[in-house]
C-alpha cells in the first residue's frame, strides 16, 4: 500500500491564524481525502481532494475555511484558515487506489489551537 | 443519506473471551465494507475489507466479519481476544453519492480484562 507522509505531525497555533498541511504520497494514487477526528470522535470526512480542480467539500465545511490543493496525483495540502479553539482535531490525509479499494491513512496532524 | 452505525460506543471484554462489534450501514446498494483498528496515539490500520463475494471475510490479526445483506450489517468478531486488541474500532463504507468516499461510524472503543 501507498506510503503516506503528513506534515507537521503537530503543532499548537493561536486563533486567527492559518496552519497549511501537507500530504505526499510515494506513488499516484486516484483518490484523496482529508479527513478530521476530533477528540474521542470518529473520522469526519472534509472534502475530496480533486486534482488540478476544486475540491469536493461536505456538508458543513467550506473552501474559505478548509482551502485544499492538489497539483498532481501525489500531493495535496489542507489549509485550516482563521483558526479557533473547535478547529483542534487531527487532521487525517487518506489515499484509496480506486474505488474498490480499501482507505490508506497517514499518521494526521494534531493541531491545538489556543 | 448514507450512515453508519455502531450502536456499541464502549466493549468491555476479558482476554481470552469472544468478540462482535456490530456495525450496521444506511446505503441503497451494496456498498464496500471495511473495519478499521485505531490503537492509542496510533494511525488508523485496516484489518479487513468486504467487495463481493464470500460474506465471511478473514483479516489480520485473527479478525473476520460477515456480511449480512439482509440486517444491512458487517460485524466484526475475534473467537479470543487478547490484551493488545484494546483499541477503538471504525467500520467504514466506500458510498457513492456524487462522488466515491468513504463515511465511517462512530467508533467501538474495546477495553480488555487481564
Amino acid at each position: 500500500s501507498a506510503v503516506i507522509s503528513q506534515k507537521p505531525s503537530r503543532d499548537i497555533c493561536q486563533r486567527g491564524t492559518s496552519l497549511t498541511i501537507q500530504c505526499q504520497v510515494d506513488s499516484q494514487v486516484t483518490m484523496m481525502f482529508w479527513y478530521r477526528q476530533q477528540p474521542g470522535q470518529s473520522l469526519t470526512l472534509i472534502a475530496t481532494a480533486n486534482q488540478g480542480s476544486e475540491a469536493t467539500y461536505e456538508s458543513g465545511f467550506v473552501i474559505d475555511k478548509f482551502p485544499i490543493s492538489r497539483p498532481n496525483l501525489t500531493f495535496s495540502t489542507l489549509t485550516v484558515s482563521n483558526m479557533s479553539p473547535e478547529d483542534s482535531s487531527i487532521y487525517l490525509c487518506s489515499v484509496a487506489g480506486g474505488w474498490n479499494s480499501p482507505l490508506h491513512f497517514g499518521n494526521g496532524t494534531r493541531l491545538t489551537v489556543t | 443519506a448514507q450512515s453508519v452505525t455502531q450502536p456499541d460506543i464502549h466493549i468491555t471484554v476479558s482476554e481470552g473471551a469472544s468478540l462482535e462489534l456490530r456495525c450496521n450501514y444506511s446505503y441503497g446498494a451494496t456498498p464496500y465494507l471495511f473495519w478499521y483498528v485505531q490503537s492509542p496515539g496510533q494511525g488508523l490500520q485496516l484489518l479487513l475489507k468486504y467487495f463481493s463475494g464470500d460474506t465471511l471475510v478473514q483479516g489480520i490479526k485473527g479478525f473476520e466479519a460477515e456480511f449480512k445483506r439482509s440486517q444491512s450489517s458487517f460485524n466484526l468478531r475475534k473467537p479470543s481476544v487478547h490484551w493488545s486488541d484494546a483499541a477503538e474500532y471504525f467500520c467504514a463504507v466506500g458510498v457513492t453519492s456524487g462522488t466515491y468516499k468513504y463515511i465511517f461510524g462512530t467508533g467501538t472503543r474495546l477495553k480488555v480484562l487481564a
